[in-house]
């Protein structure tokens, strides 16, 4: 069975100080990772796609990897502002639904 | 452009009402989706589209219906509603399948009384 597991399930955080947040799969044949960002009572905001082990893609302080297994999500030096639940999804096998985690809150305060 | 956009953004519901809710997107995508987020579940697919005209299931499809009449609308009704559909629920689209990405709209928080 196709499955999506995030951890932590909650991140606290100073400002400044940089951690990982980690997303682990299991499905056959990997067409595409992928990050969310969800702010309190919005919807979804895309980050990024990674589409083969050994990828790596960056924005602003953010930098998205991955392996065969899993991937990493790493905050470089937080602020306030980049409080929110992050979500990791991989497409079922059909290739049609993506099948999500249940996310990592990160809260980080100055 | 307004990307996704969902009608309502909250409605309360007694056991036994319908509802439909509406999903409206301006990127001419050809897939469009329907999920459900619930506390400590993660979001789960209800139905969702390949393209005008058509409709399929996908985890959780009971008590839903769903229909995509236009290109541009996607339609979650709700037949009798029951409190285990409590839950906020999210539309989104893409250009296609898998990997292309999928953006979502603001969510319609639903409550059944």
């Amino acid at each position: 069975e196709d499955q999506v597991t995030q951890s932590p399930e909650a991140l606290r955080l100073q400002e400044g100080e940089s951690s990982s947040l980690n997303c682990s799969y299991t499905v056959s044949g990997l067409r595409g990772l992928f990050w969310y960002r969800q702010d309190p009572g919005k919807g979804p905001e895309f980050l990024f796609t990674l589409y083969s082990a050994g990828e790596e893609k960056e924005k602003e302080r953010l930098k998205a990897t991955l392996t065969k297994k899993e991937s990493f999500l790493h905050i470089t030096a937080p602020k306030p502002e980049d409080s929110a639940t992050y979500l990791c999804a991989v497409h079922d096998q059909a290739g049609t639904a993506l099948i999500f985690g249940k996310g990592t809150t990160l809260s980080v305060s100055s | 452009n307004a990307g996704v956009t969902q009608t309502p953004k909250f409605r309360v519901l007694k056991t036994g009402q319908s509802m439909t809710l509406l999903c409206a997107q301006d990127m001419n995508h050809e897939y469009m989706y329907w999920y459900r987020q619930d506390p400590g579940m993660g979001l789960r697919l209800i139905h969702y589209s390949v393209g005008e005209g058509t409709t399929a299931k996908g985890e959780v499809p009971d008590g839903y219906n769903v229909s995509r009449l236009k290109k541009q609308n996607f339609l979650l009704g709700l037949e009798s509603a029951a409190p285990s559909q409590t839950s906020v629920y999210f539309c989104a689209s893409s250009y296609g399948p898998t990997p292309e990405t999928q953006y979502f709209g603001p969510g319609t928080r639903l409550l059944v009384l």
